[in-house]
């Protein structure tokens, strides 16, 4: 089947403008988790949604930032007034079941931003 | 503060000598930590998941060690090639149910 999918693949934005990336997960996949790459870094965890519980926003690095989900399908993470130290690529992933810490990611391609 | 460190150094080694991957991890008690596999411009890739109670753990020529006293995971890839090139990333999950990555350690298998 499909795997996880974002778009855009790319985006370049001017400093001070708001985007919007998109996921959509595994169909069936009720955890969905957002992350950060900044280049030649690890993995930064943004949020993570698990069915109809609350979001975990832990990650969120301002208020600048914020993200939804619908049920059990798309995602979106918004970032407001963007500035330069928000270019990274900006990961989805999702995994069958919320609450196991045995169960895996499945990731997407991710988006990179550019905030010029 | 919790956390992972992988060699931040990229490993170069020639084709099918065995890449030996780091991980420690700290103020940590995982009961299970996983190994991805990340090529350039992609999403990582799961490889393997060992459990605090397996000592070893095999997938083809991959091999994952947990020695939970030493709080260290090792990775190893035999007869490397150099289609195994990429960046291995480990990965915990906390008591949040967040699964926290290091920063991963590129291996470049050359001809």
């Amino acid at each position: 089947g499909a795997g996880v999918s974002q778009s855009p693949s790319n985006k370049v934005t001017e400093k001070g403008k708001d985007v919007e990336l998109r996921c959509d997960p595994i169909s069936g996949h009720t955890a969905l988790y957002w992350y950060r790459q900044r280049l030649g870094q690890g993995l930064e965890f943004l949020i993570y949604f698990q069915g109809n519980s609350a979001p975990d926003k832990s990650g969120l690095p301002s208020d600048r930032f914020s993200a939804e989900r619908t049920g059990e399908s798309v995602s979106t993470l918004t970032i407001q007034r963007t500035q330069q130290e928000d270019s990274a690529v900006y990961l989805c992933a999702s995994s069958p079941l919320a609450g196991l810490v045995q169960e895996t990611q499945y990731f997407g391609p991710g988006t990179r931003l550019l905030v010029l | 503060s919790q956390k992972i460190e992988q060699n931040s150094e990229a490993l170069n080694i020639q084709e099918g000598k065995t890449a030996t991957l780091t991980c420690n991890y700290t103020n940590y008690s995982p009961a299970y930590l996983q190994w991805y596999r990340q090529d350039p411009g992609r999403g990582p890739v799961f490889l393997l998941l060992i459990r605090e109670n397996e000592k070893e753990k095999r997938k083809e020529r991959l091999k994952v060690t947990f020695d939970t006293t030493l709080k260290q995971s090792l990775f190893h890839i035999t007869a490397s090639q150099p289609a195994d090139s990429a960046t291995y990333l480990c990965a915990v999950y906390n008591q949040g149910g967040k699964l926290i990555f290091g920063q991963g350690t590129e291996l470049s298998v050359k001809p």
